[in-house]
């Protein structure tokens, strides 16, 4: 399975742009990226998936090389209200193992 | 709003005591999880169903048990809850595309406490 890796904690600004990569080196041919937000004591939220290059969504951005051994999550101009826990999922539906995720906290 | 519940929210049991976790789902989704969360942990997988299929993780221990008798409901069952049980316990619930595409839509978690 593959294993992911993430910073443990990042701090950023109201209004910057945010990027948090992660590494998975022994990614598998059949296995997708996913990233999930989540709240104290709240479940994880679906925020974006891909499988190559570029995705896009209303929330975030998704940034993967040619050679799938990483990630980035790229969320535009946070707000207090991005403060949490941010986990990069790599697997198939059946397969899923939540990395230590990075807390993300944004500052006034 | 097509969602998934977990009921309840809060869980005391005693140690030892046997307890049942809900989860109810409106989604319709044919293959639904449950994860176990300790503080400050990632969300680790304990088992899930694709429709009817059982699927065990390796480390799961022996103490947990699941039901699944229809598509929207799934139960966890922690047949001699000890102190290291205590967690926040989420249920999770997707949609396997024929892309292979997915997301999982999680409940809100039931935590339990073990005195």
């Amino acid at each position: 399975l593959a294993k992911t890796t993430q910073p443990i904690s990042m701090d950023s600004y109201e209004g910057q742009e945010v990027n948090i990569t992660c590494s998975h080196n022994n990614i598998a041919t059949n296995d997708y990226i996913t990233w999930y937000q989540q709240f104290p004591s709240q479940g994880p939220r679906f925020i974006i998936q891909g499988y190559k290059t570029k995705v896009t969504n209303e929330v975030a951005s998704l940034f993967i090389p040619a050679d799938r051994k990483s990630s980035t999550l790229s969320l535009p101009r946070v707000s207090l209200s991005d403060t949490a826990v941010y986990y990069c999922l790599v697997g198939e539906y059946d397969k899923i193992i939540f990395g230590k995720g990075t807390r993300l906290h944004i500052l006034p | 709003d097509a969602m998934v519940i977990q009921n309840p929210r809060y869980q005391v049991t005693q140690f030892g005591k046997p307890v049942t976790l809900s989860c109810s789902q409106t989604l319709n989704h044919n293959v639904m999880y449950w994860y176990q969360q300790k503080s400050s942990q990632a969300p680790k997988l304990l088992f899930h169903y694709y429709d009817k299929d059982f699927n065990n993780e390796a480390d799961t221990p022996d103490n947990f048990q699941s039901r699944r008798p229809n598509t929207s409901f799934c139960f966890l069952d922690i047949r001699s809850p000890g102190l290291g049980d205590a967690a926040m316990y989420l249920c999770a619930t997707s949609s396997l595309r024929t892309s292979g595409v997915y997301e999982q839509y999680f409940g809100p978690g039931t935590r339990l406490t073990v005195t």
